[in-house]
């Protein structure tokens, strides 16, 4: 059974760096065709892909905050982070991780509960 | 805005059947055949309903069916059920610099 948490601050102040966590578990990121994400969701409004790290450690950021991101992943812990940098109010959102697998067409079939990250001062 | 293009609502009687829509462009789904679409009820995380533009995943009901024409792609809803009413949202690959992009998301609410 694939799950997938995150876990990181509910409160950051502009300017700030944020650190993301996602630990899961009922897989492993160290095989061939699997890839872990980040997406993440305004209140109220649609879903934004953010970033993408697969098995191999290729990695993968949406263009628009390309400057601020990055993911990496640590394969013992079975945990990816992401950092987000100069953190705005409009970054305010749910921050979903995410499994996706070459066999998918990397489409996510499994997401996180979310965690909703405030951006204020 | 959205870099695809979805109705912000349609509706529906139960037992009907409704079709939502998801326009793109020839940079993204008209290029690849790699559509997803995902089902949101409120305050819960996205549930993915079909990938690779018509292929449903196990336990998926057959319900759902997704297809495509040109830059447009759809879901499909057939026989709709009280519980089919959420947020739909699609998603289509873009190329290996845009990578994902998602549409606006369509209210679905049953009658």
């Amino acid at each position: 059974q694939i799950t997938l948490k995150e876990s990181g601050p509910t409160l950051v102040k502009p300017t700030q760096t944020l650190t993301l966590t996602c630990t899961f578990s009922g897989f492993s990121l160290s095989t061939s065709g699997v890839g872990v994400g980040w997406i993440r969701q305004p209140p109220g409004k649609a879903l934004e892909w953010l970033a993408l790290i697969y098995w191999d450690d290729d990695k993968r950021y949406s263009p628009s905050l390309k400057s601020r991101l990055t993911i990496t992943k640590d394969t013992s812990k079975n945990q990816v982070v992401l950092t987000m940098t100069n953190m705005d109010p409009v970054d305010t959102a749910t921050y979903y991780c995410a499994h996706s697998k070459f066999s998918s067409s990397w489409s996510v079939d499994y997401w996180g509960q979310g965690t909703l990250v405030t951006v204020s001062s | 805005q959205s870099a695809l293009t979805q109705p912000a609502s349609v509706s529906g009687s139960p037992g009907q059947s409704i079709t939502i829509s998801c326009t793109g462009t020839s940079s993204d789904v008209g290029s690849y055949n790699l559509v997803s679409w995902y089902q949101q009820h409120p305050g819960k995380a996205p549930k993915l309903m079909v990938y690779e533009g018509s292929k449903r995943p196990s336990g998926v009901s057959n319900r759902f069916s997704g297809s495509k024409s040109g830059n447009t792609a759809s879901l499909t809803i057939s026989g709709l059920q009280a519980e089919d009413e959420a947020v739909y949202y699609c998603c289509s690959y873009a190329g290996s610099s845009t990578f994902w992009v998602f549409g606006g998301g369509t209210k679905l609410t049953v009658l």
